[in-house]
């Protein structure tokens, strides 16, 4: 199985509201990313959970707060999202995301699009 | 510090007709090479990647590419292109010498096969 699964697929949210956003993958993986990407641009990387302690954090606003409660589950939670923060919200995991390991490939998810109003 | 880019961005080929979507790279250390493909509205699905060994890789859908050390490239390639192949195209690449969570993507090629 080399599906990463996210919910919901389609967010609306007012500038005041409270929600999240889940991923989650069954494949044994230990690295889990959330990217954003905007319509027709590269995936931005936001943040990095290898083994479920952040590694990188991409100096995102702290609008945008990430948990991983498990090896296998990662959320990201958002509070007073701004109308510019509407993109595409890709989740991706890989083998470890530790130095050792440069060649593993990413599996991504179908994402999160999110309209904040 | 690391790069990509993709120096098209659109790609047009008729079916049948072999594709290249061209992707080059800069990084200080050995490089790790990706491509991905997305279809609208969807993830990324993972292509092919370079790591170490035969230039010449072979991935998913009849998609290869080859590494190019003194050009710094890894242009994307295949043979006959399909009309289900238009989708829009990432190359991406990671440094050796840096964060290996870090991949950096060039800003996309959109593939359009005509019938």
């Amino acid at each position: 199985d080399t599906e990463v699964t996210q919910t919901p697929k389609h967010l609306v949210m007012g500038m005041t509201n409270k929600k999240s956003l889940k991923c989650e993958q069954h494949m044994g993986h230990r690295a889990m990313y959330w990217y954003k990407q905007k319509a027709k641009k590269p995936p931005e990387l936001m943040f990095v959970y290898s083994y479920e302690k952040l590694s990188i954090n991409e100096s995102v606003p702290s609008r945008f707060s990430p948990e991983c409660p498990n090896s296998s589950l990662l959320n990201l939670h958002l509070h007073a999202l701004q109308p510019e923060d509407s993109a595409l919200y890709l989740c991706a995991s890989s083998l470890t995301g530790t130095s050792g390991g440069m060649e593993e490939t990413q599996y991504f998810g179908p994402g999160t699009r999110l309209l904040v109003l | 510090a690391q790069s990509v880019a993709q120096p098209e961005d659109q790609v047009n080929v008729a079916e049948g007709n072999p594709l290249t979507v061209k992707c080059t790279y800069s990084v200080s250390g050995n490089p790790y090479l990706f491509w991905y493909v997305q279809y609208p509205n969807r993830g990324l699905q993972f292509l092919l990647k370079y790591i170490t060994g035969d230039n010449l890789v072979k991935g998913s859908y009849g998609f290869e590419a080859e590494f190019n050390k003194s050009q710094t490239s890894f242009h994307l390639k295949k043979p006959s292109a399909l009309v289900s192949d238009s989708a829009l195209y990432f190359c991406a690449v990671r440094d050796g010498n840096t964060n290996a969570g870090k991949s950096t993507f060039g800003d996309g090629t959109t593939l359009t096969v005509k019938p």
